[in-house]
């Protein structure tokens, strides 16, 4: 089973859909969980942390549910600029290695 | 705002020849990082540092690779002898404890 999986993509959506990504990971004590998006031969920025309670910033949120080692990164009203691939993260222990997903492209469309 | 600067962006090499490539952590960051992205893949651990010492390496990190911090600012990661499957784009990242902030990489070509 793979450390971190995500959905396979490419989405494909219109300016102003809502968009959700799904995301799993396999070990149950890791600690620290994150949204990075990447640009075509880029390097991986951070969007967000990801915590138990929840959060969001603007237009995104995300989700973390440990029991079923689930991540989820939503966004609203999604601009031509959102056009990346988004990438979910985990690490073990602070100042860890990050252990990435495969990341799930995301073309949005005018 | 403070960022993570590599140099430089783009190497090309033969096969066999040695390549050092160089970052610049943020300055007041305590851990520092090195990844490689394989083109299509994902991106892929190699190597955390911790007060001056390696904290962690990956199977993928062996002793044909090496890192450095040769002063209070730099950090290096040593290919030896590269080889065709080294060619990738390698990304330097740094935190002051948790979030890690990535470099805009070095793209390496081996021929």
């Amino acid at each position: 089973r793979k450390e971190v999986e995500q959905d396979p993509g490419p989405f494909n959506v219109p300016e102003g859909a809502t968009v959700a990504f799904n995301c799993t990971y396999s070990n149950s004590a890791s600690q620290s969980f994150f949204w990075y998006r990447q640009d075509c031969r880029k390097e991986p920025k951070l969007l967000m942390s990801v915590y138990s309670s929840g959060n969001e910033d603007g237009r995104f949120t995300a989700q973390l549910n440990r029991a079923s080692q689930y991540i989820s990164l939503l966004i609203r009203d999604s601009k031509l600029s959102d056009s990346a691939t988004y990438l979910c993260v985990v690490n073990m222990v602070q100042g860890g290695k990050l252990i990435f997903g495969q990341g799930t492209e995301l073309s949005v469309k005018p | 705002e403070p960022e993570v600067t590599q140099t430089p962006s783009h190497q090309v090499t033969q096969m066999g020849q040695e390549v050092i490539l160089r970052c610049v952590p943020i300055s007041n960051h305590l851990y520092f990082y090195w990844y490689r992205q394989i083109l299509g893949q994902k991106v892929e651990f190699l190597v955390s540092f911790y007060n001056n010492e390696i904290s962690e390496k990956s199977e993928i990190f062996d002793d044909q690779f090496s890192v450095e911090r040769p002063d209070g600012s730099n950090f290096t990661l040593k290919i030896r002898s590269t080889k065709l499957e080294d060619s990738a784009m390698y990304f330097c990242a740094s935190t002051p404890a948790d979030e890690q902030f990535f470099g805009p990489g070095t793209r390496l070509t081996v021929l």
